[in-house]
């Protein structure tokens, strides 16, 4: 069964050092996005991505922020100079069309910042 | 601001009883509920998605159901098992655009 695939699974990373999240999304899907979910709150809606451009963000997704589909396959998120206030799980999620269709989510990764 | 609410915010049962976990929400027009299941430390995995025209959706030993005039859905777990213990999220879908709005999540416990 395809899936959303996302590495590192857990990344520990010094303040203000630059970390970058891979995500391989399902190979057919056209919609690409990131979600973060600090610990014991909700999952929150960062970015969404289609046709090689960002769709929609929220007020998190700040100019810390960026996403890139470098090669076809991969879906990044660089967050350019990491607080302490990032550490979190993120999640990927892909869908074959906006989001009326059922998004897939990968396992997350946990993003600590030291 | 969207919001989606659920409760109770944590829930032990029996192995082998039912439950049921509540969701309302204030997000309008929605295109679309839906319930996830997270395992701890794992991405959230679809179990029902319902248009707002839909009153009931079932995915083996679990039903949701949807009173979009009441913005209320639920979540109805029959004959609960150990692997049900998970958090159950509720995501309510805008119309319009691409974010999920999330709630807060119930967690179960499902004890022997």
């Amino acid at each position: 069964e395809p899936e959303v695939t996302q590495t590192p699974s857990h990344q520990v990373t010094q303040m203000g050092q630059e970390v970058i999240l891979r995500c391989v999304p399902i190979s057919n899907h056209l919609y690409f996005y990131w979600y973060r979910q600090i610990l014991g709150q909700k999952v929150e809606f960062l970015v969404s991505f289609y046709n090689n451009e960002i769709s929609e963000k929220s007020e998190i997704f700040d100019d810390q922020f960026s996403v890139e589909r470098p090669d076809g396959s991969n879906f990044t998120l660089k967050i350019r100079s990491t607080k302490l206030e990032d550490s979190a799980m993120y999640f990927c999620a892909s869908s074959l069309g906006q989001a009326h269709t059922e998004a897939f989510f990968g396992q997350g990764t946990r993003l600590t910042v030291v | 601001k969207n919001q989606v609410e659920q409760s109770p915010q944590s829930l032990i049962i029996l192995e082998g009883k039912n439950c049921t976990l509540q969701c309302n929400y204030t997000v309008s027009p929605f295109s679309n509920l839906r319930w996830y299941k997270q395992d701890t430390g794992r991405g959230p995995v679809s179990l029902t998605i319902m248009t707002f025209s839909e009153n009931t959706k079932s995915n083996g030993r679990y039903t949701a159901t949807l009173d979009a005039d009441t913005k209320q859905s639920s979540l109805h777990i029959t004959a609960s098992q150990l692997s049900d213990s998970a958090s159950y999220i509720c995501v309510v879908i805008p119309y319009g655009n691409n974010r999920l709005a999330f709630g807060k999540g119930n967690q179960v416990v499902v004890i022997p």
